[in-house]
């Protein structure tokens, strides 16, 4: 099965510093590559996600790229604000021949700090 | 607009003990699925369904059952619970978007200790 990488476990910068998170996956046929991002006592939420036929995509303060060729993908967050605090998490998607569900299989989390 | 409702929220079991975790959306999703979390392994699939009547195993199935009866509910059940299964446990739903995924929506967890 899919197998993904997440790097790093824990991560500190300072209020209006960039971040950065990376991740690897190991199947080819994943096509669907989302974040999300956890605060403290409650459930994940997207935060952006890309598909394989985009090479990066932004929104706001926060952009991901993707190299299919390299099989990883990054989350990369500017001017980083206290409010960032929190866990991020990678997945990928397999998408079996397109007529099923494709079942996210997710990294292992990165801690974010933004110090003021 | 509730979401994804989870209870309980927090739970406290003896081993060999039995319970059912309830997740219930009001989204009209067709797709379910339950997810546990452990410290630096990330969200590791249990099960999942794509429409009432319809389950299959995640990743770590081994202990779980799960049914599908309505769109709505998607109850998670331990048969005989185990240390092992210390973990906070994550419902969450999405619309099936065929083979390429979409947007999960989770509820706000519920941790298990099992003694």
């Amino acid at each position: 099965g899919e197998n993904v990488e997440q790097h790093p476990s824990t991560l500190s910068v300072q209020e209006g510093d960039s971040a950065v998170i990376k991740c690897t996956y190991s199947d080819s046929a994943s096509n669907y590559f989302p974040w999300y991002k956890q605060e403290l006592g409650k459930g994940p939420q997207l935060i952006i996600d890309i598909r394989s036929n985009v090479g990066e995509k932004k929104d706001q303060r926060i952009a991901v790229t993707l190299n299919k060729t390299a099989k990883h993908f990054s989350l990369h967050i500017t001017e980083t604000q206290p409010e960032d605090s929190a866990v991020y998490f990678c997945a990928a998607s397999i998408s079996p021949g397109g007529t099923s569900y494709g079942k996210l299989t997710f990294g292992q989390g990165t801690i974010l700090t933004v110090h003021p | 607009n509730a979401g994804v409702t989870q209870t309980p929220k927090f739970q406290v079991l003896k081993t060999g003990q039995s319970m059912t975790l309830q997740c219930a959306q009001d989204m009209n999703h067709e797709y379910m699925s339950w997810y546990r979390q452990d410290p630096g392994m990330g969200l590791r699939l249990i099960h999942y369904s794509v429409g009432a009547g319809i389950t299959d195993q995640g990743e770590v199935p081994n202990g779980y059952n799960v049914s599908r009866s309505t769109t709505e509910d998607f109850p998670l059940r331990l048969l005989s619970a185990a240390p092992s299964q210390t973990s906070v446990y994550f419902c969450a739903s999405s619309y099936f978007y065929r083979g390429l995924g979409g947007e999960l929506f989770f509820g706000e967890g519920s941790r298990l200790t099992v003694l």
